[in-house]
């Protein structure tokens, strides 16, 4: 079965630190991915997301993700992280099998003003 | 984009009881997926309901526990059946919406 794994549960960083949040993902095949952003008590936003061409992907409000093909990989960056980012950031893959959206365990990150 | 209304936003449920969440999408959408979000934790995709056919179940999840109902292509239901506290959850529904997926804002349910 499809899976998707992030590797940090939470996160700590002061302001203006750079940020890195990985995900994997485990299907051999084509697939569609997303991060989301879901802020305290708010619901499920899309900060980005790869479907097909370039594999750096540039999202809303700084954020970005590279697709490593290879390493089955899709992590999120961030030049510089502002307190306003606190929020739980969660992976997510599509496969070609149902169309059903499959989620990572989130990362919660907290930026310290 | 595709706007879901969900309803209720909340409820509080005596355990043993039922609760049935709805969701309706301003336009027609083929499949209608259904998580579940518990505390502290990431969504669970709980099944797929597509219109004119039995909703499809991910491992764990069974139909006498969370029946789904889809009567047409703007709609469907989702009901927590026999509740216990470990349903206490977010649930939430999500359509294909272009190349991502929209969500209904989700419903804080609490069993006690």
């Amino acid at each position: 079965a499809q899976s998707v794994s992030q590797h940090n549960h939470h996160v700590i960083l002061s302001e203006a630190a750079s940020l890195e949040l990985g995900c994997n993902y485990s299907y051999g095949g084509t697939v569609n991915l997303f991060w989301y952003v879901q802020y305290p008590g708010q619901h499920l936003q899309l900060l980005l997301k790869y479907f097909s061409g370039d594999p750096l992907v540039k999202g809303i409000k700084g954020f970005e993700a590279e697709f490593i093909k290879s390493k089955f990989s899709f992590n999120l960056r961030k030049p510089s992280v502002q307190w306003s980012d606190t929020a739980e950031y969660f992976c997510a893959v599509r496969t070609n099998q149902g169309g059903k959206l499959i989620f990572g365990q989130g990362t919660e990150l907290s930026v310290k003003p | 984009s595709a706007v879901i209304s969900q309803k209720p936003s909340r409820d509080i449920c005596q355990r043993g009881t039922s609760l049935t969440i709805q969701c309706q999408v301003d336009s027609q959408v083929t499949m209608m997926f259904w998580y579940r979000q518990q505390p502290g934790q990431s969504l669970t995709l709980i099944a797929t309901a597509n219109q004119g056919s039995e909703a499809t179940y991910e491992s764990g999840f069974v139909i006498d526990k969370f029946p789904i109902s889809r009567p047409n292509l703007t709609f469907s239901t989702l009901t927590v059946s026999n509740m216990s506290p470990e349903d206490s959850s977010i649930y939430l529904c999500s359509v294909p919406q272009g190349y991502g997926y929209t969500f209904g804002s989700g419903t804080r349910l609490t069993v006690v």
